[in-house]
């Protein structure tokens, strides 16, 4: 079992409403992702981050944004949300491996739906 | 960047057969490719990876095989179960920016 977590699972609002998602970790892990996914099912890395005070944007372009102040610890925030903004986001960890460019396991967090109205 | 294409999309199979997802992949640096099983409300979760040094690997029912010439992969479910209906994602990581790629997901569904 992951020791990932989001809160919250769920979340409804309207419309130019700020919301941040949290995403915590206690495996230690360097590595931090934020994933969105659609309703038909495909993930999109909109953020990651590779250690404290790293963030990078990811291949889909995201109004949102991240900071990685703990290592434990990579909330995502939307200043003022919109429709547009309605789906699952998913959070992930994975551990450098020590090896230059070898990747390794990610753990995903149950993830947080996001409705917005 | 690396681009993965996953097929089928949808696929239903009947208890007990095999069920086999393919996937390409764009970028021949790509030295790591993991299976995620993703259950209704829940992230996906790891099944089985392979290296780019490896041409198969098997875990019980599950196998994958890796053809690094064509660019493909393939995950192969035996004697499949109603528990292993979930929806199944391929990825490729090459070595920059070290990230995982996605494939778009294959809805499995096994029919008791």
């Amino acid at each position: 079992e992951a020791d990932i977590y989001q809160t919250p699972r769920y979340l409804v609002i309207g419309t130019g409403k700020k919301i941040t998602l949290e995403c915590s970790q206690t495996m230690g892990h360097d590595k931090m992702y934020w994933y969105q996914q659609d309703p038909g099912m495909e993930l999109h890395l909109i953020h990651y981050s590779y250690g404290v005070n790293s963030t990078e944007k990811g291949d889909l372009s995201s109004e949102s944004t991240v900071s990685r102040i703990r290592t434990e610890h990579f909330p995502l925030t939307l200043e003022s949300a919109r429709p547009s903004h309605t789906s699952q986001y998913l959070c992930a960890s994975s551990a450098s491996l020590g090896l230059a460019g070898v990747a390794g396991e990610l753990f995903f967090g149950e993830g947080s739906r996001l409705t917005v109205l | 960047g690396e681009n993965v294409e996953q097929h089928p999309s949808t696929l239903s199979v009947q208890e007990g057969d095999s069920a086999v997802i393919k996937c390409t992949y764009s970028d021949s640096a790509s030295n790591y490719f993991p299976w995620y099983k993703q259950e209704l409300g829940k992230g996906p979760q790891l099944i089985i990876d392979i290296r780019s040094n490896v041409g198969e690997k098997k875990d019980q029912r599950i196998a994958v095989t890796l053809n690094k010439t064509a660019k493909h992969f393939s995950l192969h479910i035996t004697e499949t179960q109603p528990e292993d209906s979930a929806v199944y994602f391929c990825a490729a990581s090459p070595p920059l920016p070290n990230n995982l790629f996605f494939g778009t997901g294959t809805r499995l569904t096994v029919i008791p």
